[in-house]
């Protein structure tokens, strides 16, 4: 079956770092790729996404590629503030799976002045 | 901003209460989805709904249970609470589009005592 493996946290890096949360999935098809946050004592909230290999998604400073060749969808960004501490969650979802998600075990960021 | 909406937020409650958990959204989505998340952060699938009178189990064997009545309505009851069913619960809803993004309420935290 699918599944999606993330870093295991705690991520933590002063403010102005450059960050990165490795992702790598398995999957029988062709699917879609996401990344979502989650902000304390909130839910989650999609941070980025990409439908296609080679296509990047980009928001608020973050950025991922779809590598289709290595399975991979790293969430990268050039320098954290202190407000991007949260819980990161890469997710697929088959195209032909009717939009069901399978998520990696979420990884936490903090981020120290 | 997704209009996902949940109810109560937090809820402390006797083990052996009969609790409902409300969610709702104003977006139209046919899908809905419930997540149970752990304190690990892990998110489970525990039930989900396609439309109307459709209502499917998920995942993770949950003794809770849910209804679609309307579309925009979808909640879920535990007719006796036990401490074991202590968690974060998220709802979520999406379009029927694979490529397309969940949308998740802001979640309830149950404490069964």
């Amino acid at each position: 079956g699918d599944s999606v493996t993330q870093m295991e946290g705690p991520v933590t890096l002063s403010e102005e770092a450059f960050l990165t949360i490795n992702c790598t999935y398995t999957a029988t098809g062709y699917p879609s790729l996401f990344w979502y946050v989650q902000y304390p004592g909130e839910g989650l909230q999609l941070l980025l996404k990409a439908t296609k290999a080679d296509d990047k998604g980009s928001n608020k400073g973050f950025e991922a590629t779809y590598r289709k060749e290595t399975t991979s969808f790293h969430l990268e960004k050039g320098s954290v503030q202190v407000s991007d501490s949260a819980v990161y969650f890469c997710a697929l979802s088959e195209n032909n799976a009717g939009n069901m998600l399978t998520f990696g075990g979420g990884t936490r960021l903090m981020v120290k002045p | 901003e997704a209009d996902i909406y949940q109810t109560p937020r937090y809820l402390v409650i006797g083990t052996g209460k009969k609790i409902t958990l409300e969610c709702s959204q104003t977006m139209g989505h046919d899908k809905m989805y419930w997540y149970q998340q752990d304190p690990g952060m892990e998110l489970h699938l525990i039930h989900y709904s396609y439309g109307v009178n459709s209502t499917e189990k998920g995942d993770l064997s949950s003794e809770s249970t849910v209804s679609r009545i309307r579309t925009e309505h979808f909640p879920l009851t535990l007719e006796s609470a036990r401490p074991s069913h202590t968690s974060q619960y998220l709802c979520a809803s999406s379009r029927y589009i694979s490529t397309d993004t969940q949308y998740f309420g802001p979640g309830t935290r149950l404490t069964v005592l």
